[in-house]
């Protein structure tokens, strides 16, 4: 069974411009949760997708948006960025959110400086 | 505010010892707890734990909850250098709605 795939892997941008970052789940997965990782901060949780439909949502500002497409895919936008937003993008699929705990499987992220 | 602490924020060891890495939390709706492994890029899931006292393992490592005192422990023993990586601790928060709260992790550095 093929993991969760992110494209891309790497990405630079300049402060100002906007990026998408892809996220393909598990096969089967509905739930879709994407997080920011920064140096001394952890895991911050962004959002999570559940049959397209933004079910829950971090405390980030309005820049940081997403969908889900009807195949599960997901993707994450950041507009007008900020250097601030150099992380690791994750992003982590599970079978459903209807119950908590369900395991989530972690993609291998993408990694996003701004200069 | 949901919180979750993990300590110590990170560790070096020599091959052959015993770690305990901790979480304490604080949250309302607790569903369970998850311990995930981060080497380089992705996290791995190690254990979930919902049950006070019941004791998870897997191979060197094992992993308990207190749900009383709000804590739950990670214990690697005859640690090798492969194990090398961040150890992140998750609590799951359901109201209505499931959210997963990350520590920010346990640093550990095996030495040879």
């Amino acid at each position: 069974k093929a993991g969760v795939t992110q494209t891309p892997r790497y990405l630079i941008k300049t402060r100002g411009q906007q990026v998408t970052l892809s996220c393909s789940p598990i096969s089967g997965h509905r739930s879709v949760s994407w997080y920011q990782q920064t140096p001394g901060q952890g895991l911050q949780f962004l959002f999570e997708y559940f049959s397209e439909t933004q079910r829950n949502k971090g405390n980030f500002p309005g820049r940081f948006s997403g969908r889900q497409f009807s195949n599960s895919r997901s993707e994450m936008n950041v507009s007008t960025l900020e250097l601030g937003d150099s992380a690791l993008y994750l992003c982590a699929s599970s079978l459903s959110g209807g119950r908590a705990g369900n395991e989530q499987f972690f993609g291998p992220g993408t990694r996003l400086t701004v200069l | 505010e949901d919180k979750v602490v993990q300590s110590p924020l990170s560790l070096v060891v020599h091959e052959g010892d015993t770690v305990t890495l901790n979480c304490s939390y604080e949250v309302t709706n607790f569903r369970s707890l998850l311990w995930y492994k981060q080497e380089k890029k992705a996290p791995t899931f190690l254990f979930m734990l919902t049950s006070s006292g019941i004791e998870k393992k897997s191979g060197r490592l094992s992993s308990i909850l207190d749900k009383k005192e709000l804590f739950s422990i990670l214990n690697i023993t005859a640690t090798q250098t492969g194990d090398s990586a961040i150890y992140l601790c998750a609590v799951v928060t359901t109201s209505g709605t499931y959210k997963y709260i990350f520590g920010t992790g346990t640093r550990l550095k095996v030495l040879a």
